[in-house]
């Protein structure tokens, strides 16, 4: 069973607009949230996270929301650029203070000039 | 970013020889990762360790064993390389926060 899901593999968006990615959940215990972007042949680097005492984490043009009644975190990026194109992967973990994350399967963002 | 290398950065082997993938990290972090991606799959955990010497396993540990006899380097090892091992391996390390911080990956090309 995957305990965490990004229903959407791919996502192209115009530049300066919004990019909305969305990731859900199953495991009510997860207790922290996180989202990393990946370029090609690199490693992922950790973007943003939020813990679940709170709904919205705010990093620059980057905000995390989470709603934690619906089991759903969303990414938003904006204005978008070329470079936010990426594979971005949610990831939850903190489930009974395990040292693990579980990781969706990524969405690919398409920036358009 | 934790200071991360993985060693070799691209192998190919045949199938039934082994293989071993290191892991080197310099900012003493106690946790360390193992993962494989795959397309479709996303970032599936192989093994980990909470310490030297402690290692537990991953949801894709079968075919996969792992060594950390010093804090700075974590060895995953094929036993047995098989065609459904060909992946991009990416270590992780994690200090006392929950980000984990990746190294580049080694592309792994089993024939």
């Amino acid at each position: 069973d995957q305990q965490v899901k990004q229903n959407s593999p791919s996502l192209s968006v115009q530049e300066g607009r919004i990019s909305i990615l969305n990731c859900d959940y199953t495991n009510s215990m997860f207790d922290y949230f996180l989202w990393y972007k990946k370029y090609p042949a690199e490693g992922p680097t950790f973007l943003i996270s939020i813990s679940s005492i709170k709904d919205k984490n705010e990093d620059g043009r980057f905000t995390v929301f989470l709603n934690k009644s619906a089991k759903h975190l969303s990414l938003h990026i904006v204005p978008s650029q070329p470079g936010d194109s990426a594979v971005y992967f949610c990831a939850s973990g903190g489930e009974q203070g395990a040292q693990k994350l579980v990781f969706g399967q990524g969405t690919r963002l398409t920036i358009n000039p | 970013d934790a200071g991360i290398t993985q060693s070799p950065r691209h192998k190919v082997t045949e199938t039934g020889t082994p293989v071993t993938l290191r892991c080197h990290q310099t900012e003493n972090h106690r946790y360390m990762y193992w993962y494989r991606q795959d397309p479709g799959h996303g970032l599936r955990l192989i093994h980990y360790s909470y310490g030297v010497k402690d290692t537990d396993k991953g949801e894709v540990s079968d075919g996969y064993s792992v060594s950390r006899s010093k804090t700075e380097d974590f060895l995953l090892t094929l036993e047995s390389a098989t065609s459904s091992q060909t992946s991009v391996y990416f270590c992780a390390t994690r200090g006392t926060s929950y980000e984990q911080y990746f190294g580049p990956g080694t592309r792994l090309t089993v024939t």
